[in-house]
C-alpha cells in the first residue's frame, strides 16, 4: 500500500486567513482525492485531483474556496481560503492503490480548528 | 446517486462479545464494498473489502459478506477486544473502480473490559 503523509497534522487558525495542506505520497499515483470530515461526521469528497488537469469539485465545493494544486504524481496541496469556524474539520487526502483500482489509501489527516 | 446507510452508533460492548454493524447500500450495477476503520487520533485504514456478490472479506477476525439480494455488507466479529474500539465506516466504490468512495456515516464502537 502507498504511504501518505500530510502537513501540517493540525493547526489552529484565525477566521479570514488561509491554510495550505500538503499531501505527499511515496509512489506515483494518477488520482488523488481530498475529503473533509466534519466533527462526528462521515467523509465528504471535496475534489478529485489528477496530475496535469484542473481538479474536479463536488457539489457544494468551489475552487475559490478550496484551490488545489497537483504539480506532479506524488504531491498535492489543498488550500482552505478565507476560513470560518464552519471549516473546522479533518481534511484527508487519499490515493488509489496502484494494484487494485477500487482501493483507496488515506493520509493521516490534518485537523483544522478555526477560531 | 450511490449511497451507503449504516447503523447509528455508538455501540458499546463488553470484551469477547459478538459484534454486528449493519450496512446497506444503493448503487448502480455491482460496486466494490469496503469497511474502513479509524482508530482514535489516526487516519482511515482499509479493514476489508469484497468485489462481487457472495464474496466474503475478512481481516483481523472481522468478516463481511457481499449480499446482492439484500444489498448489504454487514460487519461481524465473533469476539471483540478493547483494541477494536474505533469508528467503522462502510463504503462503496462505483463500477469499474477509479472512482471516489461513498461513505456511510460511521459507527463508533467502544469495547469495555
Amino acid at each position: 500500500s502507498a504511504v501518505i503523509s500530510q502537513k501540517p497534522s493540525r493547526d489552529i487558525c484565525q477566521r479570514g486567513t488561509s491554510l495550505t495542506i500538503q499531501c505527499q505520497v511515496d509512489s506515483q499515483v494518477t488520482m488523488m482525492f481530498w475529503y473533509r470530515q466534519q466533527p462526528g461526521q462521515s467523509l465528504t469528497l471535496i475534489a478529485t485531483a489528477n496530475q496535469g488537469s484542473e481538479a474536479t469539485y463536488e457539489s457544494g465545493f468551489v475552487i475559490d474556496k478550496f484551490p488545489i494544486s497537483r504539480p506532479n504524481l506524488t504531491f498535492s496541496t489543498l488550500t482552505v481560503s478565507n476560513m470560518s469556524p464552519e471549516d473546522s474539520s479533518i481534511y484527508l487526502c487519499s490515493v488509489l492503490s496502484g494494484r487494485f483500482v477500487d482501493e483507496q489509501y488515506f493520509g493521516p489527516g490534518t485537523r483544522l480548528t478555526v477560531t | 446517486g450511490d449511497s451507503v446507510t449504516q447503523m447509528e452508533g455508538p455501540v458499546t460492548l463488553s470484551e469477547e462479545a459478538f459484534l454486528t454493524i449493519n450496512c446497506t447500500y444503493t448503487a448502480t450495477g455491482y460496486p466494490s464494498l469496503f469497511w474502513y476503520v479509524q482508530y482514535p487520533g489516526e487516519g482511515l485504514q482499509l479493514l476489508l473489502k469484497a468485489t462481487k456478490a457472495d464474496d466474503k472479506g475478512s481481516n483481523k477476525g472481522f468478516e463481511a459478506t457481499y449480499r446482492k439480494e439484500t444489498t448489504s455488507f454487514h460487519l461481524e466479529k465473533g469476539s471483540v477486544q478493547v483494541s477494536d474500539s474505533a469508528v467503522y465506516f462502510c463504503a462503496l466504490s462505483g463500477l469499474g473502480g477509479n472512482t471516489p468512495l461513498v461513505f456511510g456515516k460511521g459507527t463508533r464502537l467502544s469495547v469495555i473490559a
